[in-house]
């Protein structure tokens, strides 16, 4: 009865690095959100994703960033070339669905990317 | 346009005090979900409730209770008694069902601390 899977929970990358991070769904569930949280800020929206479609991309940043949720897979967030700005954490939620039938996205437990 | 206001920044109280957090929101949408997240020192997103649109009957599980108020668009959260293992952000969230209803905006979080 596992929850949102996020790996790794903690990631420290030099600048101009990659990172990729990790979020298994919930079983059964379809629907994959990013959010990522800036020290002392709260949650903002970045993505959403179904199997192998982006849905909702409207909080990404237009330059490095990129997710993908494969057909079989986790879903990947991808940051390219980070820069110190990118430390923060970023949480993954997946849902059954959406819709009047939806019931609350689950959260995983974030990984924290430190850029040094 | 969606809209999520805590402004209470810090509050800090006295073991066995009652605390009252503050959540006020804005939609266009008749139909929408609220929600009230808890974020302790270890990090993690942890899931208190949701709350729809069409139901204001109040709530109360153990010493936390919920107070929505369409009237005045609010979504107050109180605490009584509290613990010291109460310290943690909280975080007041809101999807519209007419955007994606996982799709969440989260207010800038009150940082509460709980004194013994």
């Amino acid at each position: 009865n596992a929850g949102v899977m996020q790996n790794p929970r903690h990631l420290v990358r030099r600048r101009g690095q990659e990172a990729r991070l990790r979020c298994s769904p919930m079983k059964g569930h379809s629907h994959v959100y990013w959010y990522r949280q800036l020290p002392e800020e709260g949650l903002k929206f970045m993505v959403y994703l179904q199997k192998e479609n982006i849905i909702d991309e409207s909080g990404m940043p237009k330059e490095r960033f990129s997710a993908e949720f494969p057909k079989e897979g986790p879903s990947i967030l991808r940051i390219q070339q980070v820069v110190r700005g990118d430390s923060a954490a970023y949480f993954c939620a997946s849902s059954l669905g959406q819709g009047v039938f939806l019931t609350e996205a689950f959260f995983g437990q974030g990984t924290r990317l430190t850029v040094v | 346009a969606q809209k999520v206001t805590q402004a209470q920044t810090e509050i800090s109280v006295v073991e066995k005090e009652d605390v009252t957090l503050d959540c006020v929101y804005e939609t266009r949408d008749t139909t929408y979900y609220l929600f009230w997240y808890k974020q302790p020192p270890s990090g993690e997103l942890v899931f208190l409730i949701r709350r729809n649109s069409f139901d204001e009957q109040n709530e109360i599980s153990g010493r936390y209770s919920w107070n929505f108020q369409k009237s005045t668009s609010s979504f107050n959260f109180t605490i009584t008694a509290s613990q010291v293992v109460d310290s943690a952000v909280y975080f007041c969230a809101l999807s519209e069902l007419s955007t994606n209803a996982g799709k969440s905006t989260f207010g800038d979080g009150t940082t509460l601390t709980v004194k013994p």
